[in-house]
């Protein structure tokens, strides 16, 4: 079964350069989660959208954004990047007209700022 | 405080015991109950979810939910080397809503 696919699977910036993170969600999910990873802390929610309107935001910071397209893909831009942004970034994807809960989420992206 | 509470291990245990993860919440919003399997350096996948209070069970693994006691659980039988991860609990409100995770029980399963 597709999974959510996410890419680059690893990216290096150095700080104040500008990032983009891609994430493909499961075919005919509605609903794109963004969250953060640091070392050894769960995962901490950014951002999300339902049928490409954003429908939560977490602790994002506002050097973050983030949009849905129209083929349902998304993407985490990133700029002016501190050495803290360092983590493992994930997509996840859910069916919410469905009503099913369940969010499914990618292999992740590591970004590493030097 | 965090909204969801779990013991962050380690847990060790020899191959073939039961495993017992558990979680408290305190928000009597949340209404659907997930647990995740993190391997190191990869995403979370989903174990399983439970709506309701009661026991739900998939092969080796049974997730538990007491509602009126806000308390969430996971048991593992028969563990593998091959459990050893770390194992999240997670809570929605409702579907699309954002997880809101516990912070992650270290397994470590002895051969």
């Amino acid at each position: 079964a597709a999974g959510v696919i996410q890419s680059p699977r690893h990216l290096i910036k150095e700080k104040r350069e500008t990032a983009t993170l891609k994430c493909y969600p499961i075919p005919r999910h509605d609903t794109v989660y963004w969250y953060q990873q640091g070392p050894g802390q769960d995962p901490q929610f950014l951002i999300s959208f339902y049928e490409k309107m954003q429908s939560d935001k977490g602790s994002i910071p506002d050097r973050f954004s983030a949009q849905q397209f129209s083929d349902y893909h998304s993407e985490l831009n990133m700029s002016s990047l501190e050495l803290g942004d360092s983590a493992l970034y994930f997509c996840a994807s859910s069916l919410v007209g469905g009503s099913a809960p369940e969010a499914f989420f990618g292999q992740g992206t590591r970004l590493t700022v030097v | 405080q965090k909204e969801v509470e779990q013991d962050p291990g380690p847990l060790s245990v020899p191959e073939g015991a039961i495993v017992s993860l558990n979680c408290t919440y305190s928000n009597s919003a949340f209404q659907y109950f997930m647990w995740y399997r993190q391997y190191s350096r990869k995403g979370p996948e989903l174990l399983m979810y439970t709506y309701s209070s009661g026991n739900k069970e998939d092969g080796r693994f049974t997730a538990q939910v007491d509602k009126s006691s806000k308390y969430i659980s996971l048991f593992i039988r028969d563990s593998q080397p091959s459990d050893s991860a770390t194992y999240l609990c997670a809570t929605i409100k409702a579907a699309g809503n954002k997880l809101t995770f516990g912070g992650g029980t270290r397994v470590l399963v002895k051969p």
